[in-house]
């Protein structure tokens, strides 16, 4: 079974700021992706970042990178120059390669402060 | 053009009434799911299904019957609405094993159901 933590609950930033929310994973699958997913209040889930286990490097993705230990099982997500429409809880997921179930942690709920 | 639509997005009802979710992704994925996201927003799956197969079904009542009448359309009914039911019921998709972007899931707008 999988599983996915992530320990803070809110967090907040200042505007322009960086901020890295935490997660952490436990899986017996060697391979398998992880995921950060943004829920704005519009409710709408948007995918943010995606990362194989099998490569070394970290995603990116303009503003959002992860840094990914996969030794450690920890997958934190940065977010540079935060900007007012980052205001969103952010989960972490993952799922095993060859099975697409989905599985997410609880959320950060992320304020920016003007 | 929406990818994945659900409809209503916004659903009341009473105790004990039965109601339908209808979801549909234009995205020519194979596989569909519907998630349940709690009053705590924990996202929790429920079904899955592969080219019109149920694979995964999660310790979900029997009052909840998922439908795929083709790989584009997956409904879900629910029967006997109970106060637990209220929530936000997500559809998603993806375009299944071997695809490239295999284990992404996109998901619809989410419809909030409310049970008085």
């Amino acid at each position: 079974a999988q599983t996915v933590t992530q320990s803070q609950p809110e967090m907040s930033v200042q505007e322009a700021e960086t901020v890295t929310l935490s997660c952490t994973y436990d899986t017996s699958e060697s391979d398998y992706y992880l995921f950060w997913y943004k829920q704005p209040p519009s409710r709408q889930m948007i995918l943010v970042i995606r990362q194989e286990a099998y490569k070394q490097q970290n995603a990116t993705e303009n503003r959002f990178s992860v840094n990914f230990q996969k030794a450690a099982k920890s997958f934190s997500l940065k977010i540079s120059d935060s900007q007012l429409g980052d205001a969103a809880m952010y989960f972490c997921a993952a799922n095993n390669f060859g099975n697409e179930k989905l599985t997410f942690g609880t959320g950060t709920r992320l304020t920016i402060i003007p | 053009d929406t990818a994945v639509s659900q409809t209503p997005k916004y659903l009341v009802t009473q105790m004990g009434n039965d109601k339908s979710i209808k979801c549909e992704q234009n995205l020519g994925h194979d596989t569909m799911y519907w998630y349940k996201q709690d009053s705590k927003k924990f996202l929790k799956i429920m079904f899955s299904y592969n080219n019109k197969e149920l694979i995964i079904n999660e310790t979900v009542p029997n009052r909840f019957s998922p439908k795929s009448p083709d790989k584009a359309h997956l409904n879900l009914h629910i029967n006997s609405l109970e106060l637990g039911d209220s929530a936000v019921y997500f559809c998603a998709s993806c375009p299944g094993l071997g695809a490239i972007g295999a284990n992404v899931l996109t998901f619809g707008a989410g419809s909030r159901l409310t049970v008085l």
